[in-house]
């Protein structure tokens, strides 16, 4: 059980174009997701928290136009790149937890390559 | 300073040794902690979840808390090259995680 997905696991696009990565909570509702970026041997960074049917609260740092994250379901949360640049370029990780859990469960993240 | 301060190694140990990889934090309001085990371009999986001091097993693994000192532990025994990944700790604020930097652990044949 607890198992999310992310598609797609590996993207590569040109400099200006929007990419969206799509986050999945396959066997249970995910109250809440949150989306990471994890640089090359460094910690995951928190991006943002969303809740289903809410806006997204992003961290301090973090430019909201540029990353849309949509979670308009209980099992499904995106997020855009918007005209993504070759410094966007990062591991991109989802996870998510069910009802009142502090356990977070990950999903297998995207590697993002902009050209 | 860092609320979580984990040493990122590499720690390399034998096969079959025993692993003891650690974590100091701050902020004495933490109440859960986690270990996660990160292989390279994998997303983290959940290793361990423990709330309170005191010890927790689960096969190969131990985790230890330890409240007072603000120190958590994770000990693998028997340890094997398919250990071999970051360990990362993470404690909760609200429903956030706050992580450790990670400890790459390489376990020799």
């Amino acid at each position: 059980g607890a198992v999310v997905s992310q598609h797609p696991s590996w993207v590569i696009c040109k400099s200006g174009t929007s990419v969206k990565i799509e986050c999945r909570s396959l066997d249970f509702q995910a109250t809440t997701m949150f989306w990471y970026r994890q640089f090359p041997k460094q910690s995951l960074m928190l991006m943002a928290t969303s809740n289903e049917g809410s806006k997204a609260t992003y961290e301090q740092g973090v430019e909201k136009d540029k990353f849309l994250i949509n979670h308009a379901s209980l099992t499904l949360s995106t997020l855009t790149v918007t005209s993504a640049h070759p410094e966007d370029s990062s591991f991109y990780i989802c996870s998510a937890t069910a009802g009142t859990g502090n356990e977070q469960f990950f999903g297998p993240g995207t590697r993002l390559t902009v050209l | 300073q860092k609320e979580v301060e984990q040493d990122p190694g590499p720690l390399s140990v034998p096969e079959g040794a025993i692993v003891s990889l650690n974590c100091t934090y701050s902020n004495s309001a933490f109440q859960y902690f986690m270990w996660y085990r990160q292989y390279s371009r994998k997303g983290p999986e959940l290793l361990m979840y423990t709330y309170s001091s005191g010890n927790k097993e689960d096969g190969r693994f131990t985790a230890q808390v330890d409240k007072s000192s603000k120190y958590i532990s994770l000990f693998i025994r028997d340890s094997q090259p398919s250990d071999s990944a970051t360990y990362l700790c993470a404690m909760n604020r609200n429903y956030q995680l706050i992580w450790g930097a990670g400890t790459k652990l390489i376990i020799k044949p």
